[in-house]
Parts: structure tokens; sequence; C-alpha cells
């Protein structure tokens, strides 16, 4: 089935620890995106991607890391986990390019203990 | 970049009711979406509407683009309508398609 998925959905990690969410797409080429979406501040960009090895930073990029070497995947790393970065995080990819609709992985919920 | 206001921040409804949700933004848009964020936190398209009306069911859109907003309207609301309508705009040229979102709309329907 086409779509985009995410994992895990839910990760508890201790302060310091790498941890990489995984997103997946099956349009193959796509523009792809992390957001995160915490209280009071909304939906937030983090990362997006035009293509493979095509990345840049969004709004709120500081401490996390991405790379996209095949088309349909694009990790999100956080190389050393802060209680800030608890939230949940939510992958999105425009499958017709950027001028059309947006869709959303199912959330990845993020706990740094 | 585009700025996206959403009003009201919240709204009560009784079960059976109408109500209209507004988007504004700041420039010009070549996409514009609304979305549902159920209890359960998924993101669900609702319609993606840079211009026009659309209808699907129980739910209309109305994007006015050269007054730059936009409205969603529920119509004989119910209990499964509740969650965060998000409104979400990219305002083209070199961004990517990347979407800013509104902070959102807490629609609360009791039966």
């Amino acid at each position: 089935d086409a779509g985009i998925t995410q994992s895990p959905r839910y990760k508890i990690t201790e302060t310091g620890r790498q941890v990489t969410l995984m997103c997946h797409q099956t349009w193959s080429h796509s523009y792809m995106f992390w957001y995160r979406q915490d209280l009071g501040h909304g939906l937030r960009l983090i990362y997006y991607s035009a293509a493979a090895d095509i990345t840049d930073k969004g709004e709120v990029p500081d401490g996390y890391v991405v790379s996209r070497s095949k088309t349909e995947n694009f990790p999100l790393t956080l190389e050393s986990a802060t209680r800030s970065q608890t939230s949940v995080y939510f992958c999105a990819a425009l499958p017709g390019g950027p001028e059309t609709e947006a869709f959303f992985g199912q959330g990845t919920r993020l706990t740094v203990v | 970049g585009i700025q996206v206001e959403q009003s009201p921040p919240d709204l009560i409804l009784q079960e059976g009711a109408n109500s209209t949700l507004r988007c504004n933004f700041s420039d010009s848009v070549n996409n514009l979406q609304w979305f549902h964020q159920n209890p359960w936190g998924q993101l669900i398209n609702l319609f993606y509407i840079p211009s026009g009306t659309k209808q699907n069911g129980r739910l209309s859109a109305t994007t006015v683009a050269t007054e730059r907003y936009s409205l969603l309207y529920i119509s004989s609301s119910q209990t499964t309508d509740s969650g965060v309508y998000f409104c979400a705009a990219h305002a083209g040229g070199t961004s990517y398609g990347k979407l800013t979102f509104g902070q959102g709309t807490i629609l609360t329907v009791h039966p």
C-alpha cells in the first residue's frame, strides 16, 4: 500500500543517548519533512528534503541530524537527547511535488528522561 | 516567512450544532490544507484547498486566496468531530513545499 509510515510509535530514552526515528514512504520521488509538535507551539518544522542527498534546516533544527541516502527513507537522529526534545514527531511527504497535498505519518511519541 | 493564524482557539458545541473555523494567512499561498488531529494524535487530511470551495459530507471548506483566508464549516456536528483542527499553508517560491501551521482550534462536541 502506498503511504508513509513511522517507527517506532513510542520511545523512551535517557538524556545523552542517541536515538533515531524512522520514516518510510512508498511514493519514491517525494519531498519529505520532519515536524515536532509541542503544547503551545503547534507543529514546527525541523528539517526537510527535496530529494535524495538534498536536505535543509527548518525552524528548529538544533540537536537533530537527518540523512536521505535513499529517496524512500528519511531518518531523524537526536545525537544526544535532551529533555527539551520530549515531543511528538511527525514525518510528512508531498508525493506530487511542492505545491500538492501533504500526507503525514502516524507520529512518534518520544520521551527523554 | 508566512504567518498562519486560526480562530477561535477553542470551541465547545452540542451535538448537532454547526460551526465555522477560520484561518488567516499573511501571504499568497500555493497550498492550503485543513487537518483534523483526532484524540489518538493522528493527523487526518480534510481538504487540500489553495482556492475555491470543496465539500466532503458534513464538512466543507472555502479559501479566498485574494483576501488571504480560509474557512472550514462543520455542519450537524458529532462527538467524533472532537479534536484539534489545523490549517497549514505553503507560500511557494523556493520553500520546497514547507507547510507553516496555525496554532489550531480545539473542538469539543458534547452529546
